[in-house]
């Protein structure tokens, strides 16, 4: 069965705590993503990867961080220097060199709330 | 900043009736695309739209685009209650490296 899934779906973190959003796909696809969206808005991109042991920072990298070390996984890090990091986070995944047809894949999401 | 930009932020229609939904943007693109999200779920693709291509069908779907005015609509026909989500224009910038600018979003409603 084939996609991309996301862990945990609800995840909550205290001030002042690192925590990490895993993301895994067995689309083969060379790219992901990760993309913050806050309420009622649309998505702002943190950080891609192209291919592994490779990334980017996206447009609102700050107080985040990222590891690609293998072309399934793309964990998320969402560091203490992250002042307002509740938000809905979502990874997604494409093939990297299709650009007709770059269709992103998406995961279901995993909810962050700071207490 | 956000490159697509939905029009209305919000539409509320009645079972059977077409809904429309606009998508501006500002840079050459190599294609726009336009997605569905449920609420609390994640966002799944619907159709794409390459810069040569003026009109695409797909289902109930339709989708136009106009490059000369850097815009683009999503047509859905004959709206059913599972269609009530919010949907996204997402462009590809003759620019970018591979990144998808994503739209604030339009949120249908769908009423039986």
């Amino acid at each position: 069965d084939g996609g991309i899934t996301q862990s945990p779906k609800y995840l909550f973190r205290k001030e002042g705590q690192n925590v990490t959003l895993s993301c895994e796909q067995n689309l083969n696809h060379d790219a992901m993503y990760w993309y913050r969206q806050d309420p009622g808005q649309g998505l702002r991109l943190i950080y891609y990867s192209q291919i592994v042991n490779d990334f980017q920072k996206g447009d609102i990298a700050e107080g985040y961080s990222v590891s690609r070390e293998k072309k399934e996984s793309f964990p998320l890090t969402v560091t203490s220097a992250q002042k307002n990091p509740t938000a809905f986070y979502l990874c997604a995944s494409s093939f990297f060199g299709d650009r007709p047809n770059n269709e992103q894949f998406f995961g279901p999401g995993t909810r962050l709330t700071v207490l | 900043s956000q490159q697509g930009e939905e029009d209305p932020q919000a539409l509320s229609i009645q079972e059977g009736e077409n809904a429309t939904m606009n998508c501006s943007y500002k840079t050459s693109i190599n294609n726009l695309q336009w997605y569905r999200q449920n609420s609390g779920r994640g966002l799944v693709h619907l159709i794409l739209i390459r810069s040569n291509e003026r009109e695409k069908h797909s289902g109930r779907l339709r989708v136009t685009l106009d490059t000369s005015k850097k815009s683009s609509s999503l047509l859905i026909t004959a709206s059913r209650a599972a269609d009530t989500a919010s949907y996204f224009c997402a462009t590809d910038p003759m620019d970018s490296s591979y990144k998808l600018i994503f739209g604030s979003g339009t949120r249908l409603l769908v009423r039986p």
